[in-house]
C-alpha cells in the first residue's frame, strides 16, 4: 500500500464548478499535513497547510479526518487558472520527511 | 521573496558520467532536500541535509551522494549517471525541523542520461 495515495483524475470540470478532492495516507502518526499545487513543467508550491479542525482560505477548504487517515480539498467557483496538479503531503511519523502523494490533475475549461 | 535556484533547467549527460547538480537558497534555511519525480510515481526523497556537513538518506539514494559544505548550498552528485537516473531533479528547502514547516522548491532539472 502506498504511503500516500490520490486519484490521479483526470478532474475536467467548467468554470464555476465545485470539486473535491481526496486522499488517504497509512502512517497513523503523520502529524503535518498538506496540499501543494504543482502547474505543468513547474515546481511544486504549497497551496495550504491542513488542520485537525479544518482550514479554508477563500475557494478553499481542506479537511482532515484523523480516524479515517484521509484528507480532502475542495475548490468552489474553480477558475481557469486553477488547472494544475494537486500533491496531497504528509510528513512521516514525527519527522521532517515529507511524502507525496502522486497528485490529482485538475482540468477547468471555459 | 524566498528563492531557491537551481544551477541547470536542462542537462544531458552520457552513461558513466559524473553528473554535479547545485542548489542554492537564499532564506538562511536549516534544512534541504534532494528528490526526484518521475511519472506514476510522485516526488521521492533522495536525500536531505538538517545542517552543513550533516546529511541523511531518504528513500531512495542508491547511485547519489550530496555535499554540503556551506548553509545555503545542496549538492547532488551522480557518480556514474545510468539510464535508470534520467529524471526531473527537484532541491527544496525548509526554515526548520519537525516537518511542519513549508517546502520551497528549486524549479528543478530536467537530467537526460544516454
Amino acid at each position: 500500500r502506498k504511503e500516500v495515495e490520490q486519484d490521479p483524475g483526470p478532474f475536467n470540470v467548467p468554470e464555476g464548478a465545485t470539486v473535491a478532492f481526496n486522499c488517504t495516507y497509512s502512517n497513523s502518526a503523520s502529524q503535518s499535513f498538506f496540499w501543494y499545487r504543482q502547474d505543468c513543467r513547474k515546481e511544486p508550491k504549497l497551496l495550504m497547510s491542513v488542520y485537525s479542525s479544518g482550514n479554508e482560505d477563500g475557494r478553499f477548504t481542506a479537511q482532515l479526518n484523523r480516524a479515517s487517515q484521509y484528507i480532502s480539498l475542495l475548490i468552489r467557483d474553480s477558475k481557469l487558472s486553477d488547472s494544475a496538479t494537486y500533491l496531497c503531503v504528509v510528513n512521516r511519523g514525527n519527522t521532517d520527511k515529507l511524502i507525496f502523494g502522486t497528485g490529482t490533475r485538475l482540468q477547468v475549461f471555459p | 521573496d524566498v528563492k531557491v535556484t537551481q544551477s541547470s533547467r536542462y542537462l544531458v549527460k552520457r552513461t558513466g558520467e559524473k553528473v554535479f547538480l547545485e542548489c542554492v537558497q537564499d532564506m538562511d534555511h536549516e534544512n534541504m532536500f534532494w528528490y526526484r519525480q518521475d511519472p506514476g510515481l510522485g516526488l521521492r526523497l533522495i536525500y536531505f541535509s538538517y545542517d552543513v556537513k550533516m546529511k541523511e538518506k531518504g528513500d531512495i539514494p542508491e547511485g547519489y551522494s550530496v555535499s554540503r559544505e556551506k548553509k545555503e548550498r545542496f549538492s547532488l552528485i551522480l557518480e556514474s549517471a545510468s539510464t535508470n537516473q534520467t529524471s526531473m531533479y527537484l532541491c527544496a528547502s525548509s526554515l526548520v525541523g519537525s516537518g511542519t514547516d513549508t517546502q520551497y522548491f528549486g524549479p528543478g532539472t530536467r537530467l537526460t542520461v544516454l
